[in-house]
């Protein structure tokens, strides 16, 4: 049973490139989310997508885009990378819009990125 | 704004003995409650979680108390072991018109020393 997969584990970029964070998971959920975890901070929502088609910005999104073509995948695209965006970042699912706050969500490994 | 906060950014206890993790919430409107647990290079796992028409709710040796009058809720662990060491995020939850709003603390880093 896989769950959510991210990868990669680890990257580093340079200031002003490009680079997409892959996301997958195999439980069907509707709901898929990328949030981005700093020192003092938590876990800070950047975008979301309640299903196939549909996605909606979060309380971070500037520099990030997101598409969701499939129920299984939902990449994280950085268009010009900036320091600002040194963080590690992780997918999150689950069932529905509505289960990932009332009853929990499915959190992949995680991605550390480090922008020179 | 800093909706939920744990004011704590770490936590030693000894094994055996219980560790408590606070969490303080300012928005009323949250009405459900969740911690969850990570270790170093993986994700975040769901550990419990308090709806709030309660004031507790346990799950073996882990056990939410909810306070809401004093927007505050805690997480008891009894007895602590060292497979307890990791970050604990609460969370806190509210529908509003329909749109759902999910905040996460900040996150307590639990040492469990032998």
């Amino acid at each position: 049973n896989a769950g959510v997969t991210q990868t990669p584990k680890f990257q580093v970029l340079k200031t002003g490139q490009s680079m997409t964070l892959q996301c997958a998971q195999d439980m069907n959920h509707e709901y898929m989310s990328w949030y981005r975890q700093d020192p003092g901070m938590g876990l800070r929502l950047i975008h979301y997508s309640v299903g196939a088609g549909i996605t909606d910005q979060g309380e971070v999104p500037n520099g990030y885009n997101v598409s969701r073509s499939t129920t299984e995948d939902f990449p994280l695209r950085l268009l010009s990378a900036a320091p600002s965006q040194t963080s590690v970042y992780f997918c999150a699912s689950s069932y529905s819009e509505r289960s990932r706050g009332r009853e929990k969500l499915f959190f992949g490994s995680g991605t550390q990125l480090s922008v020179l | 704004d800093q909706q939920v906060k744990q004011n704590s950014p770490s936590l030693s206890v000894q094994e055996g003995r219980i560790s408590i993790l606070n969490c303080d919430y300012t928005n009323s409107m949250f009405d459900y409650f969740l911690w969850y647990k990570k270790y170093p290079a993986e994700g975040p796992t769901f550990l419990i979680s308090i709806s709030s028409i309660k004031d507790k709710n346990e799950d073996g040796r882990f056990t939410v108390f909810l306070n809401k009058s004093a927007k505050h809720l805690s997480l008891h662990i009894v007895p602590s072991q060292p497979g307890d060491s990791a970050v604990y995020f609460c969370a806190a939850s509210s529908i509003i018109q329909g749109a759902q709003k999910l905040v996460f603390g900040q996150g307590t880093r639990l040492t469990i020393n032998p």
